[in-house]
């Protein structure tokens, strides 16, 4: 299986902080990447698919970058709703598999 | 717009066969060629791909999972089903599941105890 792997696993931030999610592959995944939010005892939500395509309906505030092993998702300006964990997802290669999240905190 | 809702008991016994339905409405399961996919995660942990079927009935199983898991469609309900055999406590967590991946159920808890 291939591996995800987030950094950090957690952070502390700001309203209006601009905010930075790693997402690293153990091997190769063109672009066949996906990042999910999910607030606590709710459905992750998707919010970008093949690496940098955002979902219809999520704002532009996301956005995402990166191919073959490091991915970012960055969130521009940082919004109470915004408070969230993180995750992403390969699915070049079966099984689909997740990173272990990364929770945005308030500071 | 398409919605996902999972169903089935919250609670299962050690050994026993944990069986869900996810109802798909706003759209047709056979249509699309989507996949459909069940998903799970444990208490404070992350998320685990379970498999997936296509709407022609052809599934996917993870590895991990593959011996104990069925995944079945029934398009004239419009719902797909899981079933996870010989479950212990280590299969208690919530089950989602999604149209590929841009369309989640709500989430259904499921807890193994006797």
């Amino acid at each position: 299986d291939i591996q995800m792997t987030q950094s950090p696993s957690s952070l502390s931030a700001s309203v209006g902080d601009r905010v930075t999610i790693t997402c690293r592959a153990s091997q190769g995944i063109s672009n066949y990447l996906a990042w999910f939010q999910q607030k606590p005892g709710k459905a992750p939500k998707s919010l970008i698919y093949a690496a940098s395509s955002l979902q219809s309906g999520v704002p532009s505030k996301f956005s995402g970058s990166g191919s073959g092993t490091d991915f970012t998702l960055t969130i521009s300006s940082l919004q109470p709703e915004d408070f969230a964990t993180y995750y992403c997802q390969q699915y070049n290669s079966y099984p689909p598999t997740f990173g272990g999240g990364t929770k945005v905190e308030i500071k | 717009q398409v919605q996902l809702q999972e169903s089935g008991p919250g609670l299962v016994k050690p050994s026993q066969t944990l069986s869900l339905t996810c109802t798909v409405s706003g759209g047709s399961i056979s249509s699309g060629g989507y996949y459909w996919s069940w998903i799970r995660q444990h208490p404070g942990k992350g998320l685990e791909w379970i498999g997936y079927i296509y709407y022609s009935g052809s599934t996917y199983y993870n590895p991990s999972l593959k011996s104990r898991v069925t995944i079945s469609v029934d398009t004239s309900k419009n719902q797909f089903s899981l079933k996870l055999s010989s479950v212990t406590a280590a299969d208690t967590a919530v089950y989602y599941c999604a149209r590929e991946a841009d369309i989640w159920g709500q989430g259904t808890m499921v807890t193994v105890s006797s």
